[in-house]
Formats: C-alpha cells, structure tokens, sequence
C-alpha cells in the first residue's frame, strides 16, 4: 500500500529564508509525486510533479523539488520565502498505472515571518 | 478553459438530512474524484467515476454515494448526516484516460457544516 509521510505539520521561517518542506513515501512500485498548495477557503493548487524523466522538478511560484529513490523522499523547497507563501501544503502519490486515486500526506502548514 | 466547478461552495444541515454536492469538471475531462478534508483526518479519497462507472472507492461508509452523468458532470449524496461529516468536500478531474501522468485539477470545494 502507499503513504505518504509529511515531517512537521507547522513550518515556519522568515521572509527572504530558504523553504524546505519534507515529504518520504512508501511504494511498492515507482509512483508519480505531486505537491499541492492550498490558500485559505480554496481548493488543491498543482505546484510540481515528478512523473519520470529528471529528478529534479521545478513548479510554479520558484518551488522545486528533488525525487530521490534511494532515500524515497521527494521534499519541497523555495530558495527565498515570500509572504504570499504562507499555505497549507500537501504531498500525494499516485500509482503509474489504474485508478486516479491520489494518497496525501498530512500536510504541512507554513507560515512566513516578516 | 473554465476549471472545476462545485456547486454549492458553503451549506448548512441538520443531523439526519441528506445532501447533494455537484461538480463540473473541466471539458474534456472523463475522471472525477472526490475527497473529504477535515481537520483531523486531512485528505481522504471517497470515489472515482470514469466514464459513468465508478472505478474506485475508498474507506467510506454506505451513506456515501456519487454519480457520474453521461456530460461527465457528478454528483455525491451523503445521507442521514451525522456531525462527523462537517467537512470541506474537494471534487478534482482529470483527462483519466490509462498512461496520462494522473494531475488532478481540484475545484475549490463545498463546505459542509452539520449541526
């Protein structure tokens, strides 16, 4: 079965400081890795996915991410936090092949401090 | 290109009614899932239609139900509602079709608050 496991439910760091949101998942098989954001009163926003291909990632709004199979991790991170990214913040696994089914982490809330 | 609809975005019931929740998926798109997020439990997978047929179901008692209508459109229904089910209720689409990289496009949700 998949999980994901999300480290640290609150994150907080100071604007212009480097982002690093945690993510390791569990897969019998290679899966496909996304980060969603999610504003206040709104829905899942794509940031990035790894799909295959280079394991380096790159999203919308300076957010990147590493997918690195030895360590099953595929953490988030933002070399410069601005304000407008204080968000919760969600990792999901999806299996190649079948249902479209995502499994989220627990998510992590991140807060910017001025 | 519109993106996912969900109709109502905020309602309020009483224990013991029962609920229709809506969305329009993005054109083009055959797949809709729904998930259920709360406080406590995050994010949780009810079901998938593909094609009118469910394709998945998660963890979820029998109160909980949903259709796909031929225009891709779907409902869910929640019935005799407990409190345990105030909950925001995500409905995302996806092109579903086998090989697709599975993005799911989210709507921005119906907030349900059960008194």
């Amino acid at each position: 079965a998949q999980s994901v496991t999300q480290l640290g439910s609150h994150v907080s760091v100071s604007e212009g400081a480097l982002v690093l949101l945690r993510c390791n998942y569990s897969s019998s098989v290679p899966p496909y890795l996304f980060w969603y954001v999610q504003y206040p009163n709104q829905g899942l926003q794509l940031l990035l996915k790894y799909t295959t291909g280079a394991t380096l990632v790159k999203g919308i709004n300076g957010f990147e991410a590493e997918f690195k199979k030895s360590e099953t991790s595929f953490h988030l991170t933002k070399p410069s936090a601005h304000m407008s990214d204080a968000a919760e913040y969600f990792c999901a696994v999806r299996r190649i092949q079948g249902a479209q089914k995502l499994v989220f982490g627990q998510g992590t809330r991140l807060t910017i401090n001025p | 290109k519109a993106g996912v609809t969900q109709t109502p975005r905020y309602l309020i019931k009483t224990r013991g009614q029962q609920v229709t929740l809506s969305c329009s998926p993005i054109s083009g798109h055959r797949s809709v899932s729904w998930y259920q997020q709360t406080p406590g439990q995050g994010l949780q997978f009810l079901f998938e239609y593909f094609s009118e047929t469910q394709r998945n179901k998660g963890n979820f008692p029998g109160r909980f139900s949903g259709r796909q209508f031929s225009n891709s459109r779907s409902e869910m229904n929640v019935s005799t509602l407990e409190l345990g089910d105030s909950a925001l209720y995500l409905c995302a689409s996806s092109l579903g079709s086998g090989g697709n990289t599975g993005e799911l496009f989210f709507g921005e949700g119906s907030r349900l608050t059960v008194l």
